[in-house]
């Protein structure tokens, strides 16, 4: 099946800890994103990348870093950094990112909770 | 400045109820672009619908229907007969100048049917 697949679906976390979310996806997009939900609030973005090996941050980029060695593989590395890490975090692509109007398909997310 | 208002924080209706839930948006572009995604409680963000700013055309997909009015900014989303498996967090989202990278969420509105 094509789609966007995120694992793990559920993480805990130390604090002081890194940890890394997978983010992989079979649609050949060339743009791929990640944003953080908080409860009762929309998606903000953390980064996105249009091509390999290069990707910008977005509003939220602080404690967190990604990678984007491949095509289809887009990981979030949420650092010790990062003050308020417990959120859902949603991995998205879409064809392009360079014009205005293109649909961002969604991963099923990943809940991250500090203990 | 881009912004997308979900006024409604939570709605409930009796099962076979019309529904409409309310999206209004802020943008300076004369090209943007309007989205509604549906959240059920899986956590997926699943894409229902993108209307370009040239396209005030009505739309209606099965008992979804949307009413895309640039008079007053509005995108709103109406659920024909509604259904238990409605109940889910829907999200308006709006894309202007920069391309997909810049797409601006509401806060959402959380639609609960009850049998």
């Amino acid at each position: 099946d094509g789609g966007i697949t995120q694992s793990p679906k559920y993480l805990f976390r130390k604090e002081g800890q890194n940890v890394t979310l997978s983010c992989e996806q079979n649609l050949n997009h060339d743009a791929m994103y990640w944003y953080r939900q908080d409860p009762g609030q929309g998606l903000r973005l953390i980064y996105y990348s249009q091509i390999v090996n290069d990707f910008q941050k977005g509003d939220i980029a602080e404690g967190y870093s990604v990678s984007r060695e491949k095509k289809e593989s887009f990981p979030l590395t949420v650092t010790s950094a990062q003050k308020n890490p417990t959120a859902f975090y949603l991995c998205a692509s879409s064809t392009s990112l360079s014009s205005s109007g293109n649909t961002i398909y969604f991963g099923e997310g990943s809940w991250l909770t500090v203990v | 400045a881009q912004k997308v208002t979900q006024a409604q924080t939570e709605i409930s209706v009796v099962e076979k109820e019309d529904v409409t839930l309310d999206c209004v948006y802020e943008t300076r572009d004369t090209t943007y672009y309007l989205f509604w995604y549906k959240q059920p409680p899986s956590g997926e963000l699943v894409f229902l619908i993108r209307r370009n700013s040239f396209d005030e055309q009505n739309e209606i997909s099965g008992r979804y229907s949307w009413n895309f009015q640039k008079s007053t900014s509005s995108f709103n989303f109406t659920i024909t007969a509604s259904q238990v498996v409605d109940s889910a967090v829907y999200f308006c989202a709006l894309s202007g100048r920069g391309g997909a990278n810049n797409l601006f969420f509401g806060t959402g509105t959380r639609l609960t049917v009850i049998p």
